[in-house]
């Protein structure tokens, strides 16, 4: 069965400068979400779109911002990158199961490896 | 106030012990969603398991099982005669579905270790 693809795997980059990731959700899910794991915690949600438009929004510092294409697929833009953003990337997808009052299972991409030099 | 608890930092134990992971949540909402995920060494993340509030069930996949207790606010995951590919560490999360927002909020983390 089809993932979530997330790339790049691995990013180096130097303070000050800019990244970009992206995710591209399971077909057919409309939900993305973007989590963000330093050494050692528990991932932290940034922000999700549902069918374009932004959701939700966590912890998600202003130097960075997020949009879903038309494809669905979404990505993260992340600007003067700081020594502390160095973290592991999570996409997620699901489909909002709007009618229940909540939502399927978010399933999680391989993580985008970010290390800020 | 939204919170998962996973008290247990790290568990060592010897292949084909069995062994409980715990988790305790906090939540207002009368509708909400459970989760456990794995977080191998190789760092993704891989869904275990989903548990609605209203499903009081308890869950059995193969060595795996889970105890949902709503009146202790707990969902327990134990792990029957594990192995050294259970080695992980293992992520409960909150899904309060019903607030309006749909992210997750993860606990801590146990790191599991099964020595062989």
């Amino acid at each position: 069965a089809a993932g979530v693809i997330q790339s790049p795997r691995h990013l180096i980059k130097e303070k000050r400068e800019t990244a970009t990731l992206k995710c591209y959700p399971i077909p057919r899910h409309d939900t993305v979400y973007w989590y963000q794991q330093g050494p050692g915690q528990d991932p932290q949600f940034l922000i999700s779109f549902y069918e374009k438009m932004q959701s939700d929004k966590g912890s998600i510092p202003d130097r960075f911002s997020a949009q879903q294409f038309s494809d669905y697929h979404s990505e993260l833009n992340m600007s003067s990158l700081e020594l502390g953003d160095s973290a592991l990337y999570f996409c997620a997808s699901s489909s909002l199961d709007r009618g229940h009052g909540g939502q399927e299972t978010q399933y999680f991409g391989p993580g985008t490896r970010l290390l800020v030099l | 106030a939204q919170k998962v608890t996973q008290a247990q930092t790290e568990i060592s134990v010897v292949e084909k012990e069995d062994v409980t992971l715990d988790c305790v949540y906090e939540t207002r909402d009368t509708t909400y969603y459970l989760f456990w995920y794995k977080q191998p060494p190789s760092g993704e993340l891989v869904f275990l398991i989903r548990r609605n509030s209203f499903d009081e069930q308890n869950e059995i996949s193969g060595r795996y099982s889970w105890n949902f207790q709503k009146s202790t606010s707990s969902f327990n995951f134990t792990i029957t005669a594990s192995q050294v590919v259970d080695s992980a560490v293992y992520f409960c999360a909150l899904n309060p579905g019903t607030s309006g927002t749909y992210k997750y909020i993860f606990g801590t983390g146990t790191r599991l270790k099964v020595l062989a």
